[in-house]
Parts: structure tokens; C-alpha cells; sequence
């Protein structure tokens, strides 16, 4: 069965510093990947996807994230991280083209706190 | 920047009643789908919808919850008789399509908060 596996249920950085969020996913086809922000009190919102192609993937507010076949990872990085950047995220994998209309399958998610 | 919205923000209903659960999808979106997010876990898928039915639905999705598109730009999600475990916070997300291809990305309203007493 599909699933999503998020290790680091909380990280803590300092401002300034690099990130990186792990992701490892189950699926026995090509995943669609996703990566969600939450920030408190707020909406899940689309940071970046892969579908296909180039498989370092850029994504909003500076993000980005690498797709590893062979590690069945989708890591998600940012080379600073502001202070604004403090909410939690979530990795997501979607069903294949002529799936399952595409319902997506979340990992547990990752806190994130930044330090001054 | 079109977006998904939801109403109510916060619901508090007594246990045993009905709710509704509103969202307004992204005009030409054709895929919607219900997630919810009980405290402290995971997102979890419960819905899909498409052509006016259900495209898939999760086993949490039993017979006490219902969806439906009752016009041109609501899609809601009603409880019948809600229990305790139903507290949640429930996302409504639309896509334009539910297929393939870069479309298929799902955009998420920014939920509503269920509290069950």
C-alpha cells in the first residue's frame, strides 16, 4: 500500500541556517510527490510538486526538493530559512495517471521552529 | 489569486446532530475532494467527487457522511449524526482535473474546525 513517511516529527533550525525535511515514500509506480505548508491556524498551501522530468523541483518562498528514485525520497530544502518559514509540512504522494483520481496520501508531518 | 474558501471557519455541535460543511471550489476546477486532520495527526484522505458522484472514497467515509454539489459553485460535506471522534479539522481541495499531467494538483481551502461535545 502507498504511504509517506515523514521521520522528523519536530526540527528546530536557527534563522539563516540550511533545512532539510525528509521524505520517504511507498509506491509501486511513479509517484506524484507534493510538499504542503501549514502554517497555524491556516490552510494547507502548495509549495512545489514533481511529476515528471528534471528531478530537482523548485518551489515557492525559496524552496526546493530532489527526487531520489533509488532512495524513494522526496527531500525538501531551503539554503536559509527565515523566520517566517516557522509551520508545519507536509510531504503528500499522488495516485498515477489513470489512478485513482488522485486522492493523496499525506505523511505525519514536520514542525518546524526557527530559532533567532 | 483564485482560491478555495470555507465556511463555516469553526464549528461546535452537540453530539447526535447534523452539520454541513461548505466549500466553494476554484471556478474551473472539476475534481473535489474532503480531507480531514483530527489533532495531532496526519491529513487523511475521505472524498473525491467528479460528475456530480463519488469518484473514491476512504473507509472512513461511511454512511453517516454525504457530499454533494447543490449548485453551480458549492460542494458540501454533511455528518449525519456526529459522534465524539468526529472532531477534526476538515480541508476541502479542488483540482482541475483528477487524472494526470501537471493539472492534477490539488488546492486546499483553509479548513474548518469541528468540535463534537
Amino acid at each position: 500500500a502507498q504511504s509517506v513517511t515523514q521521520p522528523d516529527i519536530h526540527i528546530t533550525v536557527s534563522e539563516g541556517a540550511s533545512l532539510e525535511l525528509r521524505c520517504n515514500y511507498s509506491y509501486g509506480a511513479t509517484p506524484y510527490l507534493f510538499w504542503y505548508v501549514q502554517s497555524p491556524g491556516q490552510g494547507l498551501q502548495l509549495l512545489l510538486k514533481y511529476f515528471s522530468g528534471d528531478t530537482l523541483v523548485q518551489g515557492i518562498k525559496g524552496f526546493e526538493a530532489e527526487f531520489k528514485r533509488s532512495q524513494s525520497s522526496f527531500n525538501l530544502r531551503k539554503p536559509s530559512v527565515h523566520w517566517s518559514d516557522a509551520a508545519e509540512y507536509f510531504c503528500a504522494v499522488g495516485a498515477e495517471y489513470g489512478g485513482s483520481q488522485g486522492n493523496l496520501i499525506f505523511g505525519k508531518g514536520t514542525k518546524l521552529s526557527v530559532k533567532p | 489569486e483564485p482560491e478555495v474558501t470555507q465556511t463555516p471557519s469553526h464549528q461546535v455541535t452537540q453530539m447526535g446532530q447534523e452539520v454541513i460543511l461548505r466549500c466553494v471550489p476554484i471556478s474551473n476546477h472539476l475534481y473535489f475532494y474532503w480531507y480531514r486532520q483530527i489533532l495531532g495527526q496526519k491529513v487523511e484522505f475521505l472524498v473525491s467527487f467528479y460528475n456530480n458522484e463519488i469518484s473514491e472514497k476512504s473507509e472512513i467515509f461511511d454512511d453517516q457522511f454525504s457530499v454533494e454539489r447543490p449548485d453551480g459553485s458549492n460542494f458540501t460535506l454533511k455528518i449525519r449524526s456526529t459522534k465524539l471522534e468526529d472532531s477534526a479539522m476538515y480541508f476541502c481541495a479542488s483540482s482541475v482535473t483528477g487524472g494526470g499531467g501537471t493539472q492534477e494538483t490539488q488546492y486546499f481551502g483553509p479548513g474548518t474546525r469541528l468540535l463534537v461535545l
